[in-house]
């Protein structure tokens, strides 16, 4: 079946520092992926996707980019800040799907 | 706009008691989604509709619960006799399934459950 894989948090940057989160992925079919993004005590909300090979998903200055060749899907930021300070979520979803496979999370830390 | 609303945000129940949650979607979404979300874990698909019809539902979903969406627009997650082991945050989300949108799926701020 479908599965995420995502680097175990927690993850503690200092502000302005280079982030990478690695996310891995095994799915039947041709996946949609996506990068969630979870503040503490809120819902989920989208933060970027991509849905073919070589698609570069980008948002509020995260990328990731879609390679299909070692099934990776990792999400990069160039310089974090305090408020980005969140769990993080990978997922896929095949073709017309209807559900979401997320990996278990990745929490990230920034600090002054 | 508004986004997908859930009610209530908390509850606290007593084990043997029945809850019910509420969700409205996005404005003419067509498909409603049930998740569930426990601590350190990503959310675990539960249901979801395509307007009113229930299309799919995970082997999560034991017979002690039970989701409508009677008119196609807002739905509702009751569990019957709640366990301690039913202790999450029960997330909705809701997508358009359109050529212009492809399907993408909004979220709610969940609905935290606690069994006593």
């Amino acid at each position: 079946g479908d599965s995420v894989t995502q680097m175990e948090g927690p993850v503690t940057l200092s502000e302005e520092a280079f982030l990478t989160i690695n996310c891995t992925y095994t799915a039947t079919g041709y996946p949609s992926l996506f990068w969630y993004v979870q503040y503490p005590g809120e819902g989920l909300q989208l933060l970027l996707k991509a849905t073919k090979a070589d698609d570069k998903g980008s948002n509020k200055g995260f990328e990731a980019t879609y390679r299909k060749e070692t099934t990776s899907f990792h999400l990069e930021k160039g310089s974090v800040q305090v408020s980005d300070s969140a769990v993080y979520f990978c997922a896929l979803r095949t073709g017309t799907a209807s559900k979401l496979t997320f990996g278990t999370g990745t929490r990230l830390q920034v600090t002054l | 706009d508004t986004g997908v609303s859930q009610d209530p945000r908390h509850k606290i129940t007593k084990r043997g008691q029945n809850v019910t949650f509420r969700c409205d979607p996005i404005s003419e979404h067509n498909r409603l989604y049930w998740y569930r979300q426990t601590l350190g874990q990503g959310p675990e698909f539960l249901t979801y509709f395509q307007n009113e019809a229930q299309l799919e539902k995970s082997r999560l979903l034991s017979d002690r619960f039970s989701a409508e969406r009677p008119k196609g627009s807002f739905s509702t997650l009751e569990i019957q006799r709640t366990e301690q082991g039913d202790s999450a945050m029960y997330l909705c989300a809701s997508s358009l399934l359109d050529r212009v949108s492809g399907n993408t799926i909004y979220f709610g701020e969940g609905s935290w459950l606690t069994v006593v």
